[in-house]
Parts: structure tokens; C-alpha cells; sequence
């Protein structure tokens, strides 16, 4: 069972659009986090969220967890081709170990 | 520096022999994890030591051993490969188990060693 589930799977879309991906889990988290990951690289870490309802902004990204902490999105504004990526939640429930989503593979078209 | 380093990045193989992947990080973590991601970029935890103790064993093959000499390494071990292996292998750091439970902390990611057997 995969505890989050990232929409959409994949993503292309023009330079300078904006967009919005999603990060749903029917679990409750204590935090969340967004990864960036870039081919032939790891994942690097763009934000934690812990409170529900928080909103955190990071240039063009704006990130938002749920009121019920069991999801977040991911927005960004006039994308450029450096957003190109994949894009990964993370939530740590509890005591329990931080589990990864699905994945939203982001491509920004110059 | 390079905060997370593994090597090697990439690794071809045959099917039967035994391989290993080296991981070093010089920041001062307590903590080292190995993640397996597979061809559709899910990425699963594997293990995790926190000052050389293992404290996370997922459902992984007895084949697969990690070894922590001291806190700044953690090495990982394949015997007996086979084509299901085949994936990109990243090790990773965080301060301390706890700090990533409560999500105060973050896990700072190697480069990843892809893995291909033949």
C-alpha cells in the first residue's frame, strides 16, 4: 500500500505557465517535505511543512499542507526550465520512518 | 566537499557475482540511510544505522548487508546478484533519527550508484 500518492505522474508543460502538483496521503503526518530530484543526482530538500494549514514560499514555489496534514501541494509561478525535475513528498508519521511518494516528474519546455 | 559521496556511480555486473557500494558523509551526521529507487523513480528505504547501530531493516533480501565501520560511513553489500537488483542505490545523512521523525531535520542525499546486472 503506498501511503502517498503524488498527481500527476508526469507533467510537461510551456516556459513561463504555471502549475500545481499534489501530494495525497489518507494517513495523518506530523511533517512533510518536498524533494527535488535531478537526473544523475539525489533528491535535495526544498521544504518542510509541520503545521497544518502552513504555507511556505520559496521564490516561485509555494508550498501548502493540508489543514488535516494528510496532503500538500506544490505551486509554481511563470515555471522556467531550471524547474525541470522530479519531484518528491515525504511525510513522517509518529515514530514510524519518513516514507517517499510516488513521484511527479516535472518538464518544463523552453 | 561533497557532503554525501558514494561509489561507485555506476556498477555493471553479472548475474551471481558480489558487489559493493561505499558511502561516506563528512557532516557530522549521526545518522546513515540507504534508499533503493527503481525504474519508476519510487524511492523505498532499505536500512538505516545511527552511530553504527542498524535501526531500520525493511523486507530486504538476507543478501543485501550494510556494514558501519564509524558514524561518518556506511557501506552496502550485495551477494549473489540478481536482475531484480538492477536500480539506483542512494545513501543518505540526517543529524539524528529522532530530528526526522519530527521533521526538524532533513536527509541530505548522495549521488546514487546505479546499479546494472546483467
Amino acid at each position: 500500500t503506498q501511503l502517498l500518492e503524488q498527481s500527476p505522474q508526469f507533467l510537461s508543460i510551456q516556459e513561463g505557465e504555471n502549475l500545481t502538483v499534489y501530494c495525497n496521503s489518507s494517513s495523518v503526518f506530523s511533517s512533510l517535505q518536498w524533494y527535488r530530484q535531478e537526473p544523475g543526482e539525489g533528491p535535495v530538500l526544498l521544504v518542510t511543512v509541520v503545521t497544518g494549514g502552513e504555507v511556505k514560499k520559496l521564490k516561485r514555489l509555494t508550498f501548502q499542507f493540508g489543514d488535516a496534514r494528510k496532503d500538500s501541494s506544490l505551486h509554481i509561478t511563470a515555471a522556467q526550465t531550471g524547474d525541470t525535475g522530479l519531484y518528491l513528498c515525504a511525510g513522517a508519521r509518529g515514530n514510524e520512518k519518513l516514507t517517499f511518494g510516488t513521484g511527479t516528474r516535472l518538464t518544463i519546455i523552453p | 566537499d561533497t557532503a554525501v559521496s558514494q561509489t561507485p556511480k555506476y556498477l555493471v555486473t553479472q548475474m551471481g557475482n558480489d558487489k559493493s557500494i561505499k558511502c561516506e558523509q563528512n557532516l557530522g551526521h549521526d545518522t546513515m540511510y540507504w534508499y533503493k529507487q527503481d525504474s519508476k523513480k519510487f524511492l523505498k528505504i532499505m536500512f538505516s544505522y545511527n552511530n553504527k547501530e542498524l535501526i531500520i531493516n525493511e523486507t530486504v533480501p538476507n543478501r543485501f548487508s550494510p556494514k558501519s565501520p564509524d558514524k561518518a560511513h556506511l557501506n552496502l553489500h550485495i551477494n549473489s546478484l540478481e536482475l531484480g537488483d538492477s536500480a539506483v542505490y542512494f545513501c543518505a545523512s540526517s543529524q539524528d533519527f529522532d530530528r526526522v521523525r519530527s521533521g526538524a531535520n532533513v536527509l541530505t542525499f548522495g549521488a546514487g550508484s546505479r546499479l546494472t546486472v546483467l
